[in-house]
């Protein structure tokens, strides 16, 4: 079993829709992280968190840390939004080593 | 201020030659790490380097890779010998500490195909 898991693995949503990953993981962490990767290739980071919930224009991200559990939240989402998004976390404070999920691909239909 | 730098960014190998690929971290930022994407698969850590010093190895294939960053210049990841499975997409990633809480900031990712 991967120590961080992602659902769903695929996600397509009309353009407008409220949009949720969800991230589970099964180790200590001192954080978590959410990146997107464009189809293109290139990885953006979007949020790192510790605790409670962020926000960033149209993103919203949230994590219980006794759940073990993280949000990605897209509102009104849009056709640029489609990415891979991934959910990673650092279980070695000292470094900041990432342990990365599988991604949940979205696709954002017009 | 640029971004994470990786050059080049699209590399063919044949089988049994060596793969250099270059990774120059955002201005400030003196800890670097690589990390592979399998085709098909996700990303997987693979080295973290502060200047001059290898602090985390464990994700390293323990043949035919090494990885560097020298006082001066960019850090290198070095693939002696490549096969057809080290075909891959090779991201590096700089922050200004290597500590938790900090943000990474990626590279567009090396390409490489063995033929």
């Amino acid at each position: 079993k991967n120590e961080v898991e992602q659902s769903p693995q695929n996600l397509t949503a009309q353009e407008g829709e409220f949009i949720t990953i969800n991230c589970s993981y099964s180790v200590g962490i001192s954080a978590l992280h959410w990146l997107q990767q464009h189809p293109g290739g290139g990885i953006v980071s979007l949020f790192m968190l510790s605790s409670g919930k962020k926000k960033h224009g149209r993103l919203i991200a949230t994590i219980n840390i006794q759940e073990k559990h993280s949000s990605l939240h897209i509102t009104a989402s849009h056709p640029r939004d489609s990415a891979v998004y991934i959910c990673a976390v650092e279980r070695d404070s000292n470094t900041g080593k990432l342990i990365f999920g599988q991604g949940t691909t979205l696709q954002v239909k017009p | 201020n640029a971004g994470v730098m990786q050059n080049p960014r699209h590399l063919v190998r044949r089988r049994g030659q060596e793969a250099r690929l270059r990774c120059s971290p955002m201005k400030g930022h003196s800890h670097v790490y690589w990390y592979r994407q399998l085709p098909e698969e996700g990303l997987k850590f693979m080295v973290y380097l502060q200047k001059e010093n290898i602090i985390d190895e464990s994700g390293m294939p323990k043949e035919r890779f090494s990885a560097e960053f020298p006082k001066e210049g960019p850090s290198i990841l070095r693939i002696q010998q490549v096969v057809r499975g080290d075909s891959a997409a090779y991201f590096c990633a700089s922050s200004p500490m290597g500590r938790s809480y900090n943000e990474q900031f990626f590279g567009p990712g090396t390409r490489l195909t063995v033929l």
